[in-house]
């Protein structure tokens, strides 16, 4: 079974600043995917980023990064120049290639950008 | 957006009654699940499909159970409810394979009393 742990519940940062979130996972698959959703408070569930773990290159999306550590199995979301909007939970999230076919969601991070 | 409708929104409910939540897509994905989400501990698999007639078990499936009896529709079935399930459901749908992103719908806040 996998697992996916987040251990920041809060975080806080200034506007325009650069914050990271961290996310650990365990899995004895060879190939998944991995995932960060975000969720504002209108509870609507976004996706930010995906990787795919047979990708050594680190997926970007404009203002979002990840920094993928297959070997020390560490998935973190970097938020770069950090806007109002980006206020919400943040939710690292699983999904192996084979076997069941479903997200596994850590506990969440809610992050709080202050003007 | 994706084409996915959770029904109802929201709804409160006594202990010891049945409900049932519906999540209705127009995207012809394979697979849905039923995720409930509470503090503390992110989303939580109840029940997911993999196509119709066709359903397993996730993590919190006791005192739930599901039906699809068509590609469009996902029920989820709470015999006698509980104020342990007191939360807010989410139905996701996906056309399957790994890479292939999760559509959420709006979510339910159901609350047992």
């Amino acid at each position: 079974a996998q697992t996916v742990t987040q251990s920041q519940p809060e975080m806080s940062v200034q506007e325009a600043e650069t914050v990271t979130l961290s996310c650990t996972y365990d899995t004895s698959e060879s190939n998944y995917y991995l995932f960060w959703y975000k969720q504002p408070p209108s509870r609507q569930m976004i996706l930010v980023i995906r990787q795919e773990a047979y990708k050594q290159q680190n997926a970007t999306e404009n203002r979002f990064s990840v920094n993928f550590q297959k070997a020390a199995k560490s998935f973190s979301l970097k938020i770069s120049d950090s806007q109002l909007g980006d206020t919400a939970m943040y939710f690292c999230a699983f999904i192996a290639d084979t076997g069941r076919r479903a997200l596994t969601f850590g506990s969440g991070t809610r992050l709080q950008v202050q003007p | 957006d994706a084409g996915i409708t959770q029904s109802p929104r929201h709804k409160v409910t006594e202990t010891g009654t049945p409900v049932t939540l519906r999540c209705h897509q127009t995207e012809n994905h394979r697979y849905m699940y039923w995720y409930r989400q509470d503090p503390g501990h992110g989303l939580r698999l109840i029940h997911y499909s993999y196509g119709v007639k066709d359903t397993d078990k996730g993590e919190v499936s006791d005192g739930y159970s599901v039906s699809r009896s068509k590609t469009e529709d996902f029920l989820l079935t709470l015999e006698s409810a509980t104020s342990s399930q007191t939360s807010v459901y989410f139905c996701a749908i996906s056309a399957g394979g790994g890479n292939t992103e999760a559509f959420f719908g709006q979510g339910t806040r159901l609350t047992v009393v």
